[in-house]
């Protein structure tokens, strides 16, 4: 069965760097790209960036010029920093595993492995 | 556009049928996922791709589509259904993920 565990600062102060880490257990890390989304509180979810198999990167680009994420193959790991915080940057965090299916020759995305969430707040 | 829109709240009576949807230009495209998501807990894939179901989702649950407008169709409601439902897609030619604003399902 796979597990995604996550930890990370739950506290921050405006202009730190939130940084999280997540750990891959059970799946083959270097098959699947992996995913950070965040939730502040009572809103919905938004997709942060990912990292793919081949260690490549994309973002989201309101938030391309804060965000670096990176893998640790050696380890099944990945992870998010985020410059900058402010107090809009508060919310639950998510690592997330990326699978796909080929069909009709175009590949279709899915999160299917969704890690238990990390709170940050970001107060003075 | 990559905009997804889905209906606030939707609600429906216990052991009825509910369909809860998600617009969008690009769902002509793609297909849309669905993830449920129940107060305190993290999202849960219940529909990806064509009508495909992962492992332990109940087939109470089924997906749909047509033109702009992808459905995630509840058969026989149950209290557990009660939850927030998210539809998403990745756009491969952007390289970015796109969620709806979510819909919060109330069983009554």
């Amino acid at each position: 069965q796979v597990q995604l565990q996550q930890w990370g600062a739950g506290l921050l102060r405006p202009s730190e760097t939130l940084s999280l880490t997540c750990a891959v257990y059970g799946a083959s890390f270097s098959a699947y790209s992996w995913s950070w989304i965040r939730q502040p509180p009572g809103k919905g979810l938004e997709w942060i960036g990912e990292v793919n198999h081949r260690g490549s990167t994309d973002y989201n680009p309101s938030l391309k010029s804060r965000v670096t994420i990176s893998e640790d193959t050696s380890k099944n790991q990945f992870s998010l920093k985020l410059s900058s915080v402010t107090a809009a940057d508060t919310a639950v965090y998510y690592c997330v595993r990326v699978s796909g299916f080929l069909e009709w020759l175009e590949y279709y995305y899915y999160l299917d492995v969704w890690g238990k969430g990390t709170t940050v707040t970001v107060s003075s | 556009s990559s905009e997804l829109t889905q209906d606030p709240a939707v609600s429906v009576a216990l052991g009825q049928t509910v369909r809860i949807t998600c617009q969008g230009d690009s769902l002509r495209s793609y297909y849309a996922n669905w993830y449920r998501q129940r107060p305190g807990q993290a999202p849960l894939l219940v529909m990806y791709g064509k009508n495909r179901r992962p492992s332990g989702i109940p087939d109470r649950f089924s997906g749909s589509s047509s033109g702009n407008t992808a459905s995630l169709t509840i058969t026989g409601a149950q209290a557990e259904d009660e939850a927030d439902y998210y539809c998403n897609f990745r756009d491969s030619s952007a390289k970015i993920w796109v969620f709806g604003a979510g819909t919060k399902l109330t069983v009554l």
